[in-house]
């Protein structure tokens, strides 16, 4: 069985502040895919990265940075200098067949 | 590209009633998925098309909820004799076949269940 454990409810910090989202995920799968996006007060999910389980090179795109450890199943996401903007709920995601989704980790950004 | 659509954006019905709602994806995507997400969860899977064949629906999917993308483009998603459990944000997404789950989401549509 496949499952993607989100284990930060609640993250607040001040605006500048660097801030990281955890994401541990378990399947007994060899490929598979993991995501991150983000669901704004809007509500819509916005896609922000997805990596296949071969590839465990870090990706930094602007001031998003995610760090994937197969030895510990973690898919952890950094934000740098965070801003207002920033504030959403946000979810890992692992992918074998359909998409397993964490709970999510509501993010606010006090200025 | 107008991406995913969702209609209605809000619907509120009495228990006991049949609600549908439609979806319309972006128009290469062949792939259409349905998720329902309550309060504080990520979405949950409920089923998805490939063109206009359902390949797959959750085993938790209960037999009130019926799903249909009869031309391969719009899909409606029907819940009948709706119960109060019911109540949560629909949720459509699509993709090309080609990219794994690189799903797009459209808005969404909030039932409550009076």
């Amino acid at each position: 069985a496949q499952k993607v454990t989100q284990a930060q409810t609640e993250i607040s910090v001040v605006e500048k502040e660097d801030v990281t989202l955890d994401c541990v995920y378990e399947t007994r799968d060899t490929t598979y895919y993991l995501f991150w996006y983000k669901q704004p007060p809007s509500g819509e999910l916005v896609f922000l990265i997805r990596r296949n389980s071969f590839d465990e090179q870090n990706e930094i795109s602007g001031r998003y940075s995610w760090n994937f450890q197969k030895s510990t199943s973690s898919f952890n996401f950094t934000i740098t200098a965070s801003q207002v903007v920033d504030s959403a709920v946000y979810f890992c995601a692992l992918k074998v067949y359909q998409l397993i989704w964490g709970a999510g980790t509501k993010l606010i950004i006090k200025p | 590209d107008t991406g995913v659509s969702q209609n209605p954006r809000h619907k509120i019905t009495k228990r006991g009633q049949n609600v549908t709602f439609r979806c319309d994806p972006i128009s290469e995507h062949n792939r259409l998925y349905w998720y329902r997400q309550t309060l504080g969860q990520g979405p949950e899977f409920l089923t998805y098309f490939q063109n206009e064949a359902q390949l797959e629906k959750s085993r938790l999917l209960s037999d009130r909820f019926s799903a249909e993308r009869p031309k391969g483009s719009f899909s409606t998603l029907e819940i009948q004799r709706t119960e109060q459990g019911d109540s949560a944000m629909y949720l459509c997404a699509s993709s090309t076949s080609g990219s794994p789950n690189e799903q797009f989401f459209g808005p969404g549509t909030r039932l409550t269940v009076l």
